[in-house]
């Protein structure tokens, strides 16, 4: 079935470094690929997403590529900010009619000032 | 506007009993999903409604599990006998359509089974 792989975590960075959290993915058809994050004490929110291959999700200085040729949605910033420590979680929604999504295991990342 | 909402926030509850969870979806929401969040196996999916009925079953881990959804809006989530387990964060979702919509979360309901 379809699955969604992180790079596992936690990852530390100091603050203005750059960020990428690696996600690839297994999927039959053609999912739409999201990012989710939760913050400490928060629910899920909506980072970005992307519905089709080479489209390019953006939010908050936040950006990921719809890779198909290398099934893979990574994460990036170019300068990360404490505010931005949280649980980020990599998903596809599958390109059956539920729409269901698959998580992937999710990676905290704690920027430190 | 208001979004989704989810009640308890919090439930505490003795091994075998039952409980429910409640889930109120953005107005005008046709799709719901519940999910389940804990340490040992990420987030995942639990059962998918589509207006009153659930084509999408495949998540609930066992026949403990039920949920129901009614007038196309509210849903509750039930577990029977419940087990230690079952404890972790139950969440719901909806979006306006299946498919390829953005999935919109509640704060979700944690359950401690003791």
């Amino acid at each position: 079935g379809d699955s969604v792989t992180q790079m596992e975590g936690p990852v530390t960075l100091s603050e203005e470094a750059f960020l990428t959290i690696n996600c690839t993915y297994t999927a039959t058809g053609y999912p739409s690929l999201f990012w989710y994050v939760q913050y400490p004490g928060e629910g899920l929110q909506l980072l970005l997403k992307a519905t089709k291959a080479d489209d390019k999700g953006s939010n908050k200085g936040f950006e990921a590529t719809y890779r198909k040729e290398t099934t893979s949605f990574h994460l990036e910033k170019g300068s990360v900010q404490v505010s931005d420590s949280a649980v980020y979680f990599c998903a596809l929604s599958e390109s059956s009619n539920t729409g269901k999504l698959i998580f992937g295991q999710g990676t905290t990342l704690q920027v430190k000032p | 506007g208001a979004g989704v909402s989810q009640s308890p926030s919090n439930k505490v509850t003795e091994k075998g009993k039952d409980v429910e969870l409640r889930c109120d979806p953005i107005s005008g929401h046709t799709a719901l999903y519940w999910y389940r969040q804990s340490l040992g196996q990420g987030l995942e999916f639990l059962i998918y409604f589509q207006g009153n009925s659930a084509p999408d079953k495949s998540g609930l881990p066992s026949d403990r599990f039920s949920a129901e959804r009614t007038g196309g809006s509210v849903s509750t989530l039930t577990i029977q006998r419940t087990q230690q387990e079952d404890s972790a964060v139950y969440l719901c979702a909806s979006s306006s359509d299946r498919g390829q919509e953005t999935q919109y979360f509640g704060p979700g309901t944690r359950l401690l089974v003791l």
